[in-house]
């Protein structure tokens, strides 16, 4: 079962920041927070991701809050390229027994005009 | 650098037969992850290859299985396909290293009808 909870959907207006919120109330000491994007019927993309520090890079920024019990995903100024369904993922360090993503629902962000 | 790719695209099968999936990682990547998308199940986890070594599994049934090369480049196969194997069937592909944080890349995906 996934880990992190996640609205449905959410609406962002074309120019404007789409910030996209997850919960993860139950993650471990050693877990990252993961962020990927799919557009429909493509693979999923890699975003972003962190541990415990707010994290920025040319796509995206992540806010882990200090308990790091939730995150939040912001896209400063969203364009229609980026409706999509966004996956928020914890999971632990790479190489270990637990090496997968584990995919929930996501969050399906329609951008408008 | 090349993306990861993955071949065939489409395909089409009938029930009862078997399928081999390719995915090649990108360069210098060791680890090759598999996953199976269906509409009611989501993203589901397969199974993961590191050095030619199945290193994890998900909750598959036996007739799924696959192996790694020399050269990181991964096979998936399905045999004795059934109508529900009909999915998007994702690999990805990181460094696979231990202790710290590790990316996955994903393929456009192999979109397998059985019929």
């Amino acid at each position: 079962d996934a880990k992190t909870t996640q609205p449905t959907s959410m609406d962002c207006a074309e120019g404007r920041a789409a910030n996209l919120p997850c919960n993860h109330s139950t993650i471990s000491g050693n877990e990252y927070v993961y962020w990927y994007r799919q557009i429909h019927s493509q693979g999923p993309q890699y975003i972003i991701h962190g541990l415990k520090n707010n994290e920025t890079n040319e796509m995206a920024s992540l806010i882990i809050t200090e308990d790091r019990k939730s995150s939040t995903l912001i896209l400063p100024h969203a364009t229609l390229r980026d409706t999509a369904v966004y996956y928020c993922i914890v999971r632990g360090t790479g190489g270990g027994s637990n090496y997968k993503l584990t995919f929930g629902k996501g969050t399906l962000l329609t951008v408008n005009p | 650098k090349a993306g990861v790719t993955q071949t065939p695209r489409y395909l089409i099968k009938t029930r009862g037969q078997q399928v081999t999936l390719s995915c090649s990682p990108i360069s210098g990547h060791r680890s090759v992850s598999w996953y199976q998308q269906t509409p009611g199940q989501g993203l589901q986890f397969l199974f993961e290859y590191f050095s030619e070594t199945q290193r994890n599994k998900g909750n598959f049934p036996g007739r799924f299985s696959g192996r790694q090369f020399s050269n990181s480049r991964s096979e998936m196969n399905v045999s004795t396909l059934e109508l529900g194997d009909s999915a998007l069937y994702l690999c990805a592909s990181s460094m696979g290293l231990a202790g710290g944080p590790d990316e996955q890349f994903f393929g456009p995906g192999t979109r397998l009808t059985v019929l």
